[in-house]
Formats: structure tokens, C-alpha cells, sequence
């Protein structure tokens, strides 16, 4: 079935750099994804979303990219910082049923040096 | 800030228990859901509620029932535990008449069937 799922399974960044974390999707119906932080004993938190009719939102040092054409989403963390390391999913809403479904990427581990 | 709180951090139960799980919320929400989390496959949707004694199957319900008899308490059950059970279980709620928001997640039961 469709489903949304990550390029990589951890990356490994630099303090102070910045962090860019993918994901890809395949359901074109899709109209809605977020961005969630997960740290170590937590619940997901929620980071950043986006509806399909913009290709890009800022938030407060992290911005995602939307690219509807490769179904491609990204997530972009500037000056990456050791708070920052955490396992960030990505969920898409293809509003089955009822709003708010959402289907969840495997997550990628981001691990921030020192 | 909305808080979803899920009664147990850790259970350990033995194969063929009834197992409880239960989750509060205090916004008001209408919508609730659980989801089973693990490594790598990410979140998936076990079942969901958009109202008192409303439920719907999510996308793998089997082995699990749910119980929404007040607005704020969603309770999750295993009628019959099994080892393929054991995972973090999350539950989260999300505002009423919302199609596109974020759900506001608990921190987790991880619950281990021996």
C-alpha cells in the first residue's frame, strides 16, 4: 500500500551546522503533513506542518520543504544544537474517513556532535 | 497546553492477560486515537474516536477493542495478550472540527507481554 517512509535511518551532524532530514511520499492525495520531534521517553512533539498549496513554512530555525512533484518533503534545522537530537518523523494526512488521520514515516535518529 | 496523559509509563503482563490502557485528556478534544510504535515501521493507527461511544478501525486493529465512554478517557484494550503485542503505545488527541492539525501526543506506555 502507499505509504510515507525516510531516506536515511540516522544522521550524524555537527554542532552548529545545519541539519536536513528527508522524507518521501507516495499517496499524490495527500493534502496535509507535519513534522513531529521525538526525544528519549517522550511523545512526539509537534515541530512544523504544511498544507500541499505551499512549498515551503518557516518556523523558528527550522523550515520544511514541500515538492509535490517527486513527492518529496524535507525538514530543515539551522544551527543544528545538542537539543536537537531526537528521532523526527514525518505523517502525511490523506483524509481517510475522518481529519486528522495520519500515517507516519519509520523516523530518522538525528545525532548532534559536540 | 494541552496534556494527554497515559496512566502507565511500563506494564509487564503475561501472555493471555486482559490488559488496560488508559488515556486522559484535558482540551476538550473530540478526537482520540492509539497508536503502536516501533523501531522502524514508525507509528501505526490502531484505532481512533471522533466522539463519545464512537470508534473506527484504524489500520491494524486486530487483537485490540477500545472504550470511549466520556470525552476525555480513552482506553485501549487487549483482550487476550500476545508476545507480538509488546511495543510503546501512544495516544494522542487532536481539536474538534479540525481537519488538518496536529494530534497532541501522551508520553507512551511501553508495555512488554511475557
Amino acid at each position: 500500500g502507499e505509504s510515507v517512509g525516510l531516506h536515511l535511518p540516522t544522521l550524524s551532524v555537527q554542532e552548529g551546522d545545519n541539519s536536513i532530514i528527508n522524507c518521501a511520499y507516495s499517496n499524490s492525495a495527500s493534502d496535509y503533513f507535519i513534522w513531529y520531534k521525538q526525544e528519549s521517553g517522550k511523545g512526539p512533539q509537534f515541530i512544523i506542518d504544511i498544507r500541499s498549496n505551499m512549498d515551503k513554512r518557516q518556523g523558528q530555525r527550522v523550515t520544511v520543504l514541500l515538492n509535490k512533484t517527486v513527492k518529496h518533503l524535507s525538514l530543515q534545522i539551522a544551527a543544528t544544537q545538542p537539543g536537537d537530537s531526537a528521532v523526527y518523523f514525518c505523517a502525511e494526512n490523506i483524509g481517510r474517513n475522518a481529519g486528522n488521520m495520519l500515517t507516519f514515516g519509520g523516523g530518522t535518529r538525528l545525532m548532534v556532535k559536540p | 497546553d494541552v496534556k494527554v496523559t497515559q496512566s502507565s509509563r511500563y506494564l509487564v503482563k503475561r501472555t493471555g492477560e486482559k490488559v488496560f490502557l488508559e488515556c486522559v485528556q484535558d482540551m476538550d478534544h473530540e478526537n482520540m486515537f492509539w497508536y503502536r510504535q516501533d523501531p522502524g515501521l514508525g507509528l501505526r493507527l490502531i484505532y481512533f474516536s471522533y466522539d463519545v461511544k464512537m470508534k473506527e478501525k484504524g489500520d491494524i486493529p486486530e487483537g485490540y477493542s477500545v472504550s470511549r465512554e466520556k470525552k476525555e478517557r480513552f482506553s485501549l484494550i487487549l483482550e487476550s495478550a500476545s508476545t507480538n503485542q509488546t511495543s510503546m503505545y501512544l495516544c494522542a488527541s487532536s481539536p474538534p472540527d479540525s481537519y488538518n492539525s496536529p494530534l497532541h501526543f501522551g508520553n507512551g506506555t511501553r508495555l512488554t507481554v511475557t
